[in-house]
């Protein structure tokens, strides 16, 4: 089955600068990429996706891009702001697999 | 338009009880799915239903039982609750595409 790794578990950046989080895959078979955000006592919120047939998607502060050839793909964040402080996991699926395989998350703490 | 629900928010529970976790959604999504999230392991599929009637194991079934009887409701039943089932459990739904929407989550400690 699917494997995803994700790195690093904890990022600590100033407000206003960047951060990127970067996550691999196993199976080559997977097609569909997406990253949750999640607050302290909340559920996982779809911040952005990204299909295997696309090579960056954008969407404001945000960015995942995808290496099929490596297998690896990353959010992006840039400006970071306070609010942009939680857990963000990232999970892939193969087309007509059960559910998505997620990674471990990293735990971004924005500092001002 | 709620989305996703689950009751109870919070839940203790005694080893040997049991108990029933709800999970309804109002977006008319055919999929619906439960993970649980422990620290430090992301999440991991539990069970999973495509519709009314249809229902499969992921990745932890062992000690949980679904049924998927209506399309709008996905219950989550822990037949006799062990310490190891102490977790966050959220439940999620998905549409014809990929994307999937969760639920705010249920807090189980099992003592």
């Amino acid at each position: 089955g699917e494997n995803v790794e994700q790195h690093p578990s904890t990022l600590s950046v100033q407000e206003g600068d960047s951060a990127v989080i970067k996550c691999t895959y196993s199976d080559s078979a997977s097609n569909y990429f997406p990253w949750y955000k999640q607050e302290l006592g909340k559920g996982p919120q779809l911040i952005i996706d990204i299909r295997s047939n696309v090579g960056e998607k954008k969407d404001q502060r945000i960015a995942v891009t995808l290496n099929k050839t490596a297998k690896h793909f990353s959010l992006h964040i840039t400006e970071t702001q306070p609010e942009d402080s939680a857990v963000y996991f990232c999970a892939a699926i193969e087309r007509g697999a059960d559910g998505l395989t997620f990674g471990k998350g990293t735990h971004l703490i924005i500092q001002p | 338009n709620a989305g996703v629900t689950q009751t109870p928010k919070f839940q203790v529970l005694k080893t040997g009880q049991s108990m029933t976790l709800q999970c309804a959604q109002d977006m008319n999504h055919e999929y619906m799915s439960w993970y649980r999230q422990d620290p430090g392991m992301g999440l991991r599929l539990i069970h999973y239903s495509v519709g009314a009637g249809i229902t499969d194991q992921g990745e932890v079934p062992n000690g949980y039982n679904v049924s998927r009887s209506t399309t709008e409701d996905f219950p989550l039943r822990l037949l006799s609750a062990a310490p190891s089932q102490t977790s966050v459990y959220f439940c999620a739904t998905r549409g014809q595409t990929y994307e999937q929407y969760f639920g705010p989550g249920t807090r189980l400690t099992v003592t």
